[in-house]
């Protein structure tokens, strides 16, 4: 158990629909990250939030939006997907932004868009 | 730019030492990491490496640093089925915050 829990650990949605992954850290850190995984492809970082404010966005499509209400959750909102898209969606958090600590991992989100 | 490179497969026998190897082009990079990811779970950091040191050891594990051929490796010693994973390198780069550049993981089986 690392302390950072991920809902839903499957997803199979259409790509009309709209969804969200949520993540939930109980570490007190103040950075959360999303982390893109598709096969055979390094993972790739999709935003960071330090305290709430967005700090990184890697030339994210705009189809995914993320959210971070408070320090302890964030969110990956989900609409007209490709089927591309298709990955394991891993959410991660760390102390602070700055520095190099540590970052804990979900389990992820595994993605399938029909 | 930023890439980080590893082999796909390795293969081992259970008792043997296994040695995955990395190499990246950024010679800014600060600190240097291993992460295990077993079947259907997140990444676990193993062990990490400041750029200024040549070689790390915890346990059964060994971090070395070669930092003019801009080489790393991890051998673990005496590996057991349990450390059937897939294994990924990752680099930080100075002034980068903490954005972690991985390399596209290396798949250990350890067969009896």
């Amino acid at each position: 158990e690392t302390g950072v829990t991920q809902t839903p650990r499957h997803l199979v949605m259409g790509m009309t629909n709209k969804k969200s992954l949520k993540c939930e850290q109980h570490l007190g850190h103040n950075a959360m990250y999303w982390y893109k995984q598709s096969a055979k492809k390094p993972l790739e970082l999709m935003f960071v939030y330090s305290l709430e404010e967005r700090v990184e966005n890697n030339s994210v499509p705009s189809r995914f939006s993320p959210e971070c209400p408070n320090s302890s959750h964030l969110f990956l909102h989900l609409h007209t997907l490709q089927p591309e898209d298709s990955a394991l969606y891993l959410c991660a958090s760390s102390q602070d932004w700055r520095g190099a600590g540590e970052q804990y991992f979900g389990p992820g989100t595994r993605l399938t868009v029909t | 730019g930023e890439d980080v490179e590893q082999s796909l497969f390795l293969s081992v026998r259970e008792g043997d030492s296994s040695v995955i190897n990395c190499t990246y082009t950024d010679s800014s990079s600060t600190y240097l990491y291993w992460y295990k990811q077993e079947p259907g779970a997140g990444l676990q950091l193993l062990t990490y490496i400041f750029s200024n040191m040549d070689m790390k050891q915890d346990q059964r594990l060994t971090v070395l640093l070669n930092k003019k051929d801009k080489h790393l490796s991890l051998r673990i010693a005496d590996t057991q089925t349990g450390d059937s994973a897939i294994y990924f390198c990752a680099e930080i780069l100075t002034g980068g915050g903490n954005k972690l550049t991985f390399g596209t993981g290396t798949q250990l089986k350890v067969e009896l």
